[in-house]
């Protein structure tokens, strides 16, 4: 069966730190990996996704990047944090289709203080 | 453009009630539909989906929904509401055709539930 494991699950990081947020994907290949954030009471927040190794799309401009270095690898980066970039963070998978929904991690809440 | 609206922020119901959480979306073709709930530091669970077919759907943890393609609506409804119910849940509408694979997630409503 597929697994997605996501960490770490908490982080406190000062402003201007370097993030490194890693997903990975067991038990299927090609998937399609998203990743969200979510403040509070602002729903969910499409920050990336990626259809293939080294492929990825940005659905909002902000201090952050994505890369996909292995087919069921995906990492959120920042080169500094902000204290803006604070919130809950889900990584998720899908078939290429995206038609059975998605499968989500069990997401990294990041502090930035 | 795809879209999910999720009118009510936050429900509050006493256990043992029954539940009916809200869902309209706006898709210009059959669209999937999805039910996800989260629990307080968790990630999303998927509860069901309707793809076609009986347009009334079983989850799990007793939840059904049904699509009204009339209405465009998926609300989401459950008999008796239990306190390990209380969560965040989050509609959303799929892809349907070739080439398209994003899901359109609703805002989310919250959940509480009084002993």
């Amino acid at each position: 069966s597929q697994t997605i494991h996501q960490w770490p699950a908490t982080l406190v990081q000062p402003v201007g730190s370097p993030l490194s947020l890693e997903c990975t994907v067991e038990g299927t290949s090609n998937p399609n990996l998203y990743w969200y954030r979510q403040a509070a009471g602002r729903g969910l927040q499409l920050l990336f996704y990626s259809v293939g190794i080294g492929q990825i799309s940005s659905e909002v401009p902000q201090n952050l990047s994505a890369s996909r270095p292995q087919d069921r690898q995906f990492i959120l980066s920042s080169k500094k944090l902000l204290l803006s970039d604070s919130g809950f963070y889900l990584c998720a998978w899908s078939s290429t289709t995206g038609l059975y929904g998605y499968t989500f991690g069990s997401g990294t809440r990041l502090t930035v203080v | 453009a795809q879209s999910v609206t999720q009118p009510d922020i936050h429900i509050t119901v006493s256990e043992g009630a029954s539940l009916e959480l809200r869902c309209n979306y706006s898709y210009g073709a059959t669209p999937y539909l999805f039910w996800y709930v989260q629990s307080p530091g968790q990630g999303l669970q998927l509860l069901l989906k309707y793809f076609s077919g009986d347009t009334l759907v079983q989850g799990i943890k007793g939840f059904e929904a049904e699509f009204k393609r009339s209405q465009s609506s998926f609300n989401l409804r459950k008999p008796s509401v239990h306190w390990s119910d209380a969560a965040e849940y989050f509609c959303a509408v799929g892809p349907s055709g070739a080439g398209s694979y994003q899901l359109t997630f609703g805002k989310g409503t919250k959940l509480s539930v009084i002993p």
